[in-house]
């Protein structure tokens, strides 16, 4: 696609349950991130994948938090039991390449995630 | 560690020029960003310093200097359709790949 795309845009979950967010990044893009946006702040990292493989998980909050990558184009960041304090905007961002000096990373316009 | 300061709030005249400051200390410095992000939008590349100096790109220009841990945005006329957030990130190749660090983000409201 032209860009990169996140569904849904809303997500409403009641305490407790289980919720899956997607990414689809731009076609060809070897890197993708996951970030977390709490009100009025900035984007925290959370996990980073380079192709189908998940390099850095270092960001995620609990192990509530699981992501993949399986064929290494689209990604899932699926979070089980949800707690209020997980309520933020989860952007995705993919780039060509994780490690060439020169490319920028792109991002998906992000899920807002309220927790009721 | 990493960390990277810039203040909360700005406000400026609309026709004005505003400089937002950026300072930082990482261990795997490999470029500095800005990016803008509107209420509710994804953040959008605006500009992109690895060398010290400054990088010119219309309306918006971009500083840095390497050995202070400092750079700055500075945006000339400013027109309503600025007011934004600016978000300055560093990317941190520790680790082997480059990461993006964001700061908080600087809120500005550009006034008629």
């Amino acid at each position: 696609g032209a860009g990169v795309s996140q569904s849904p845009r809303y997500k409403v979950a009641k305490r407790g349950q289980d919720v899956a967010l997607r990414c689809d990044p731009i076609s060809g893009h070897v890197s993708l991130f996951w970030y977390q946006q709490a009100l009025g702040q900035g984007p925290e990292f959370l996990t980073y994948f380079q192709n189908e493989a998940q390099l850095d998980k270092s960001g995620l909050p609990s192990d509530r938090f699981f992501a993949e990558r399986p064929e290494g184009s689209v990604s899932t960041l699926k979070i089980q039991r949800t707690q209020q304090e997980d309520s933020a905007v989860y952007l995705c961002a993919s780039s060509l390449t994780g490690t060439d000096e020169n490319t920028e990373a792109f991002f998906g316009q992000g899920t807002r995630l309220t927790v009721v | 560690g990493q960390n990277i300061d810039q203040p909360t709030e700005m406000t400026a005249t609309e026709g004005a020029i505003v400089q937002i400051n950026c300072t930082y200390q990482t261990s795997g410095f490999n470029g500095l960003f800005w990016y803008q992000q509107h209420a509710g939008e994804a953040p959008t590349f605006l500009s992109y310093n690895v060398l010290d100096g400054l990088e010119e790109k219309g309306r918006f220009s971009s500083f840095l200097s390497r050995s202070k841990g400092y750079s700055y945005l500075l945006l000339k006329e400013l027109q309503m359709k600025d007011s934004a957030s600016y978000l300055c990130a560093v990317r941190d190749r520790t680790g082997g790949y480059n990461k993006l660090i964001f700061g908080a983000g600087t809120r500005l409201a550009v006034h008629p």
